[in-house]
């Protein structure tokens, strides 16, 4: 089974700033298998990338995603206060799907 | 618009039983692949089941295999869980997911809460 660790656990940060999450998997994966999700408090989580890198429908541009082999990264570029939220990597194996942990992203 | 509807949580007791249903709507049910999801009180997201877009290929995270059975029936556009020999490490809010064209999941059910307890 892959595992996904996400870095780091919290991220404290201002709005404006750019937020850069990171996402490392024990061994390689396709990147056409590696997604993104938003999770906010009471609410189920939201895609937003798939691919690696293609934003879902709907999903503003300051969302970008990046990486390939073990190494993914997620890219706000300029938080705004709905972005404040829980943050979850995932991907597809041949017959299983792991999650990462997750990164919380908090206001400073 | 793409709906998934969660239902049948509850409370129940170590060793005991429950099924959980989503019911689909505003796609095409059969022809996509389905998924559940949970997630532990203040935890992250753990894959629990996945099932084909015709049932013929299911698979179990290690956690739930033996104990969980996922279903569907794409005559009434609903997905099931079968969870027996519940324990306490199984309560979670449950999730129903939708795989889209490309691997991820892109739409999800509002979750329905399961409590082991005694």
């Amino acid at each position: 089974e892959i595992v996904l660790t996400q870095s780091p656990g919290t991220l404290s940060l201002s709005p404006g700033e750019r937020a850069t999450l990171s996402c490392r998997a024990s061994q390689s994966v396709s990147s056409s298998s590696l997604a993104w999700y938003q999770q906010k408090p009471g609410q189920a989580p939201r895609l937003l990338i798939y691919g690696a890198s293609s934003r879902a429908t709907g999903v503003p541009d300051r969302f970008s995603g990046s990486g390939s082999g073990t190494d993914f990264t997620l890219t706000i570029s300029r938080l705004e206060s709905e972005d404040f939220a829980v943050y979850y990597c995932q991907q597809f194996g041949s017959s299983a799907v792991t999650f990462g942990q997750g990164t919380k992203l908090e206001i400073k | 618009e793409v709906q998934l509807l969660e239902s049948g949580g509850g409370l129940v007791q170590p060793g005991g039983s429950l099924r959980l249903s989503c019911a689909a709507s505003g796609f095409s049910f059969s022809s996509y692949v389905m998924n559940w999801v949970r997630q532990a009180p203040g935890k992250g997201l753990e894959w629990v089941s996945v099932i084909s877009s015709t049932s013929g290929n299911t698979y179990y995270a290690d956690s739930v295999k033996g104990r969980f059975t996922i279903s569907r029936d794409n005559s009434k556009n609903t997905l099931y869980l079968q969870m027996d020999s519940l324990r306490t490490e199984d309560t979670a809010v449950y999730y129903c997911a939708k795989r889209g064209k490309e691997p991820c999941f892109d739409y999800w059910g509002q979750g329905t809460l399961v409590t082991v307890s005694s």
